[in-house]
């Protein structure tokens, strides 16, 4: 099945403590990016990877770090995370740049204390 | 600031209503898409437009793109509690998507 996972779905940590969020694709996609989805907000681009090596700084990249080392998988880091980093997180991808649906993942809800 | 205005931002209405939702902004895009979410799941596309004043139907849903590719508009013909949902625009300005704020639609049986 065509998909995009996100792991883990629930995290609760603290101010300060490094986070990895990982995404995995399994559609051969050369696009992929992280979100995050506030209330009144939207959704907002955090980074994108045109291909592997390729990242590049979305709309919101402060405190976030990524890393695209293979096609299928970007995983999003947190190193020092703050509580304006509670959110809902998420991955998706897509065959190309433009114009192609965007296949999301479910979402990881985080919370930092 | 938001580069994609939805409007209204919640909407509560009868089944069999008529609804439009609106999305706006004073910057151009190369396309234009429209989602859907469910609680607890992540977006899932509706439509792509590409073209200035193009329409798109899907089933009882008309998609429909300004001329001068800065707004987009959501018509549902006679909703269906089934179409409750969150529904989301998204431009891509070629370098970028941007994700409008939402319209939260609930449609009550």
């Amino acid at each position: 099945e065509a998909q995009v996972t996100q792991n883990p779905r629930y995290l609760i940590t603290v101010t300060g403590k490094k986070l990895t969020v990982t995404c995995s694709q399994n559609m051969n996609h050369e696009y992929m990016s992280w979100y995050r989805q506030d209330p009144g907000l939207g959704l907002r681009q955090i980074y994108y990877s045109m291909n592997v090596e390729v990242t590049d700084k979305g709309d919101v990249p402060e405190g976030y770090k990524v890393s695209r080392k293979e096609k299928r998988n970007f995983p999003l880091i947190l190193e020092s995370p703050s509580p304006n980093q509670t959110s809902l997180y998420f991955c998706a991808s897509s065959l190309s740049r433009t114009r192609d649906e965007q296949y999301f993942g479910p979402g990881t809800r985080l919370t930092v204390t | 600031t938001q580069l994609l205005e939805q409007s209204p931002q919640f909407l509560s209405i009868q089944e069999g209503e008529n609804l439009t939702v609106y999305c706006n902004s004073s910057s151009v895009f190369s396309s234009l898409q429209w989602y859907r979410q469910e609680p607890g799941e992540g977006p899932v596309l509706l439509v792509t437009v590409v073209t200035g004043g193009e329409v798109k139907k899907l089933k009882r849903l008309t998609f429909q793109f300004g001329d001068a590719r800065k707004d987009s508009s959501l018509h549902i013909t006679a909703a269906q509690p089934g179409d409750t949902g969150l529904y989301l625009c998204a431009g891509d300005t070629g370098n970028q998507f941007y994700f409008g704020t939402g319209t939260s639609l609930t449609v009550i049986p």
